[in-house]
């Protein structure tokens, strides 16, 4: 059964600082990985998409990277800002027979501070 | 786009009453998923349809939940009765092409509170 791990639970960051959010899975057969970014009270919103083919996916300050083989994810953020302050999930979804199921982590909440 | 498209976004009932959640999902989205938040559980998935049929409800709790998908463009989530243990917050998601290739995107929830 594929599990999902978030570490740390929160991380608090003073703004314009590097971060990187870390995922881990155990079990390598993936077919893609997802992160998502949640806001409280609020709906999850896809930040990236990484296929099992690829390594790495970017966007504006955002870069997630993907490990299989030492079953890894990161997000990297680069210059933080306040309005970075969320809940952050990764998500994947396995190879086989119900790869449509989303395993989800339990997530990281960062906290930027101004 | 509008996105996928919930209602209602809050919803307080009591116990032993019907509640229907409803979703709309993207245009063109030919799969849809029903998620349950809680805080101890994370997100749980109770139903995933593709094309309109439902293909694997083994995440719904109880007989006391159902789940419709009439038309491409609307879904709903039924419990009935509900029981203080069914608070929870609830997301539909849709997602292009076959569900297990596609990104997923997010309603943003219905947050039900069972007294």
């Amino acid at each position: 059964k594929q599990e999902v791990t978030q570490i740390p639970a929160a991380l608090s960051v003073p703004e314009g600082e590097n971060l990187v959010l870390n995922c881990s899975f155990t079990d390598s057969a993936i077919y893609n990985l997802q992160w998502f970014r949640q806001d409280p009270g609020k709906g999850l919103t896809s930040l990236l998409l990484i296929q099992s083919s690829q390594r790495e996916q970017t966007s504006g300050r955002l870069n997630a990277s993907l490990d299989k083989s030492s079953g890894r994810s990161t997000l990297y953020i680069a210059a933080s800002q306040p309005g970075d302050s969320a809940t952050y999930l990764c998500a994947l979804r396995s190879s086989g027979g119900s790869n449509y199921k989303l395993t989800f982590g339990k997530g990281t909440l960062l906290t930027v501070n101004p | 786009d509008a996105g996928v498209i919930q209602s209602p976004r809050h919803e307080v009932t009591e116990m032993g009453q019907e509640v229907t959640l409803r979703c709309k999902p993207i245009s063109g989205h030919n799969s849809l998923f029903w998620y349950r938040q809680t805080m101890m559980r994370g997100l749980e998935l109770l139903i995933y349809f593709n094309n309109n049929v439902p293909i694997d409800d083994s995440g719904m709790p109880e007989d006391r939940f159902s789940a419709k998908m009439p038309n491409a463009s609307f879904s709903t989530l039924k419990i009935q009765p509900s029981e203080p243990r069914d608070s929870a917050v609830y997301f539909c998601a849709s997602s292009p092409l076959r569900g297990d290739t596609g990104e997923l995107f997010f309603g943003e929830g219905s947050r039900l509170t069972v007294l």
